[in-house]
């Protein structure tokens, strides 16, 4: 168990549907970063957040969004979804808002049908 | 745009016998990198890490070798076991931001 709490493992839905995420960091870490992987593809960099503001913005497309709470947990909110969605979603949490290794989650697999 | 990529996406190896994983990256800025083990089903696992100042960092039965001259990073598995079967991913920082991580090697240990 890293410390950093994916939920739910498994998610299947149709397309055109939203979903939601969830990640809960490892206690005392303030960043959080959500990572989508394709199917042999690469970790692709989506956004993080530090102690709930918004830090860093990668690939993540517009009918994508997310947030961290004030309890530091997160959220991953895709909408629209379309079959290309279909991925493994990490997330993973660092101490601080840098990006000198972090540890990550054991991810929801997201089948969009 | 700059990126980290891998050289071999697959690598098959006897149990007992070294492998070497190789990683090159083109952002010459970088000064922090790290391998990550993937296994099937789970998230990516730290593996070493080693900073720009540094050409050799030695874990357990794991080396990282880095060549900023080619910029070039290496992660060497000794007496590799069947356990070390998984995806092997280099990622790389520059001043703690931006974290890339290259498209990753499956490293397939045979009995």
């Amino acid at each position: 168990d890293s410390g950093v709490t994916q939920t739910p493992k498994h998610l299947i839905t149709a397309t055109g549907q939203r979903v939601t995420l969830r990640c809960s960091p490892r206690s005392g870490d303030l960043s959080v970063y959500w990572y989508q992987q394709s199917l042999d593809q690469g970790l692709q960099f989506l956004i993080q957040y530090y102690n709930g503001e918004e830090r860093a913005k990668g690939n993540i497309l517009e009918r994508f969004s997310a947030q961290q709470f004030p309890d530091l947990h997160s959220e991953l909110n895709l909408s629209s979804l379309e079959l290309g969605d279909s991925a493994l979603y990490f997330c993973a949490s660092s101490a601080i808002q840098l990006n000198y290794g972090y540890t990550f989650g054991s991810g929801t697999r997201l089948t969009v049908v | 745009g700059e990126s980290v990529g891998l050289h071999l996406p697959t690598l098959s190896v006897q149990e007992g016998d070294n492998s070497i994983i190789n990683c090159a990256y083109s952002n010459s800025a970088s000064d922090y990198f790290i391998w990550y083990k993937q296994e099937s089903g789970k998230g990516p696992q730290f593996i070493i890490d080693i900073r720009s100042n540094m050409d050799k960092r030695q874990g357990q039965r794991v080396t990282v070798l880095l060549n900023k001259t080619v910029k070039h990073l290496s992660l060497q598995i000794a007496a590799t076991q069947p356990g070390d079967s998984a995806v092997y991913f280099c990622a790389e920082s520059t001043s703690g931001r931006d974290m890339r991580f290259g498209a990753g090697t499956r490293l397939t240990v045979k009995p």
